[in-house]
């Protein structure tokens, strides 16, 4: 199966700008969807097919993909962004990184 | 405003077979654009996919829960289901369902989430 990794944690400042990366073998070949999830919630879909933002996702959350590491990106960081963050891929089974937990100082 | 709610046992013994219903609403299951799929949670831990059905029937699976798997889909009643035999504390998670995009496999909206306990 393909694997995805995440780092356990990331920490930001208020305001400031938070990267979360999902590492693969290739990445960049595939499409990589992005999830939040806040404490006792379902997932939320924040970023699919890489960059691509639902109707309702704020312009600060923004994602790329290329070579062996697919980003996501938050600008602008809020403590309503406090969340694990989980990447997904599709690779003729789904599957998800270990997630992130954003920590917004 | 689609949504889906997950419903069936809270608890199961082990050995037994895990049963959970996804219902959909505020749209069909019939469309052709989409997969339906569950994904589960262990406490503390991270999401893994489950398997996904269209709603002609098609299926696919994780391969490490193919054999023990079984999700069906009843379109009279914009439902789809989910059997997971032979369980044991393992299978201890939250079970979500959830829409697949066809195609690349991304998903949205989500269930609110069912805690399903396999104990004694």
């Amino acid at each position: 199966s393909y694997e995805l990794t995440q780092p356990l944690s990331v920490s930001v400042a208020l305001g400031q700008t938070a990267r979360i990366t999902c590492g693969g073998n290739n990445i960049g070949s595939k499409n990589v969807h992005w999830y939040q999830q806040k404490p006792g919630q379902a997932p939320v879909l924040v970023i699919y097919r890489d960059s691509n933002r639902p109707s309702g996702i704020p312009e600060r959350f923004s994602g790329s993909n290329s070579g062996n590491t697919a980003t996501l990106t938050i600008s602008r960081a809020q403590a309503g962004d406090e969340a694990d963050y989980y990447c997904q891929v599709w690779d003729s089974s789904t599957g998800f990184g270990g997630g992130t937990k954003l920590t917004v100082l | 405003q689609l949504q889906l709610q997950e419903s069936g046992p809270g608890l199961v013994k082990p050995s037994e077979t895990l049963s959970l219903t996804c219902t959909v609403s505020g749209g069909s299951i019939s469309s052709s654009s989409y997969y339906w799929g569950w994904i589960r949670q262990p406490p503390g831990k991270g999401l893994e996919w489950i398997g996904s059905i269209y709603y002609s029937g098609s299926t696919y699976y994780n391969p490490s829960l193919k054999s023990r798997v079984t999700i069906s889909v009843d379109t009279s009643k914009n439902q789809f289901s989910l059997k997971l035999s032979s369980v044991t504390a393992a299978d201890t998670a939250v079970y979500y369902c959830a829409r697949d995009a066809q195609k690349h496999h991304w998903f949205d909206p989500w269930g609110q989430g069912t805690l399903v306990t396999v104990s004694s």
